[in-house]
């Protein structure tokens, strides 16, 4: 199937760490992505992996992947209220397309 | 800016209409996009073009019409719009087909 499975809600405090999860279905998918949805807004690309590396650190972000179990995960360190949104991720297939997830809000509590 | 922008932001028309979106790129990529999101914010490819050219079109009803007038443009046309059309309609756009997409702002049609 196509089916990319993420939870729908996470809540945090402010200044905690965040870990939002997705599990996936195709293991030819190359690249898997993270993407950032604020209310009324587009999706903003946060951080992509490429499938022969498991795991990418930028800034406050750290993606890792296990390809064995079809699993990615998102860490925010230190997360600020300005980082409550929804996040998708979405693995890549043939000519481009992208399957998303079904999305996680995450709300931060100060 | 660089970006891909789309207009209208919002759309309110009546059933049985026919509307364009129109979708412009100046990030200089070959491949363009139009994404769906219902009300439950599922997200889910309708067209990609890669050159001006169709590559993908996922059994969307042939009321859509995506045109292609240069690889900058990729505008979406729908004729007798229907009530389950309402839905922010996104535009995409990647350098290649294997490369990262870049999304526009959407736009929130709502058809009464």
């Amino acid at each position: 199937g196509e089916d990319v499975e993420q939870s729908l809600f996470l809540s945090v405090r402010e200044g905690d760490s965040s870990v939002i999860n997705c599990t996936y279905t195709d293991s030819s998918s190359t690249y898997l992505y993270w993407y950032k949805q604020e209310p009324g807004a587009g999706l903003q690309l946060l951080t992509y992996i490429f499938s022969n590396m498991d795991m990418k650190q930028d800034q406050r972000l750290t993606v890792l992947l296990n390809k064995k179990d079809k699993h990615l995960s998102l860490r925010i360190a230190d997360t600020q209220t300005g980082d409550s949104a929804i996040y998708f991720c979405a693995e890549s297939k043939l000519g481009g397309k992208l399957i998303f997830g079904q999305g996680t809000e995450l709300s931060v509590k100060p | 800016d660089t970006a891909v922008s789309q207009t209208p932001k919002y759309l309110v028309t009546q059933m049985g209409n026919d509307k364009s979106i129109k979708c412009e790129q100046n990030l200089g990529h070959d491949t363009m996009y139009w994404y769906k999101q219902d009300s439950k914010k599922f997200l889910k490819i309708m067209f990609s073009y890669n050159n001006k050219e169709l590559i993908i079109n996922e059994t969307v009803p042939n009321r859509f019409s995506p045109k292609s007038p240069d690889k900058a443009h990729l505008n979406l046309h729908i004729n007798s719009l229907e009530l389950g059309d309402s839905a922010v309609y996104f535009c995409a756009s990647s350098q290649d087909i294997r490369s990262e997409q870049y999304f526009g702002p959407g736009t929130r049609l709502t058809v009464t």
